[in-house]
């Protein structure tokens, strides 16, 4: 059965500090997706990134970046200087090839105080 | 312009009343999907079409009854309503078949019953 976890419930970081959002993913598949996903206080679910499990390459977008693990089946997401409207639930979640089994990790809440 | 849109946005009702949410997603993918976030944010797949046929159906009470009139809708009609039903419902939309495919998700409904 595919598990996320996401160990992390709340973090909570002043404007401008560093944050990682830790995630790891148990899944029996050869091959399969991982994702993030930003719940801000608004309620929408926003995608962020999907990454396979080929592609061990670190990403990195503007203030965000993930780092993809495989030998430790990790996928965490950090925020370089982070600013209060990045304060959001954030999930990680992970599927098999065709999206057949999409499982949401808990979610981390993250609060960015000016 | 909005992609996946949901109807209403919140609902309150009454227990043991019946009541439906409507989803619709012009992106024109042929999967689309409902989950419950319950009061912790659990996000939990309900159920999942293709194409107007039911792929997934996880362990819900029969009281949950989806209804896919063609692939860019689908609705959720849920009958004699439980305090325990209280929570924000999600629909989403995939393109199948697709290698990883990303689900987009609509606004949400909060959904309280009294």
């Amino acid at each position: 059965a595919q598990k996320v976890t996401q160990a992390q419930t709340e973090i909570s970081v002043v404007e401008k500090e560093d944050v990682t959002l830790d995630c790891v993913y148990e899944t029996r598949d050869t091959t399969y997706y991982l994702f993030w996903y930003k719940q801000p206080p608004s309620g929408e679910l926003v995608f962020l990134i999907r990454r396979n499990s080929f592609d061990e390459q670190n990403e990195i977008s503007g203030r965000y970046s993930w780092n993809f693990q495989k030998s430790t089946s990790s996928f965490n997401f950090t925020i370089t200087a982070s600013q209060v409207v990045d304060s959001a639930v954030y999930f990680c979640a992970l599927s098999d090839l065709y999206g057949q089994n999409f499982v949401f990790g808990p979610g981390t809440r993250l609060s960015v105080l000016p | 312009d909005t992609a996946v849109s949901q109807t209403p946005k919140y609902l309150v009702t009454q227990m043991g009343n019946d009541k439906s949410i409507k989803c619709e997603q012009n992106l024109g993918h042929d999967t689309m999907y409902w989950y419950k976030q319950d009061s912790k944010k659990f996000l939990k797949i309900m159920f999942s079409y293709n194409n107007k046929e039911l792929i997934i159906n996880e362990t819900v009470p029969n009281r949950f009854s989806p209804k896919s009139p063609d692939k860019a809708h689908l609705n959720l009609h849920i009958n004699s309503l439980e305090l325990g039903d209280s929570a924000v419902y999600f629909c989403a939309s995939s393109q199948g078949k697709i290698r990883g495919n990303i689900q987009y998700f609509g606004a949400g409904t909060r959904l309280s019953v009294l």
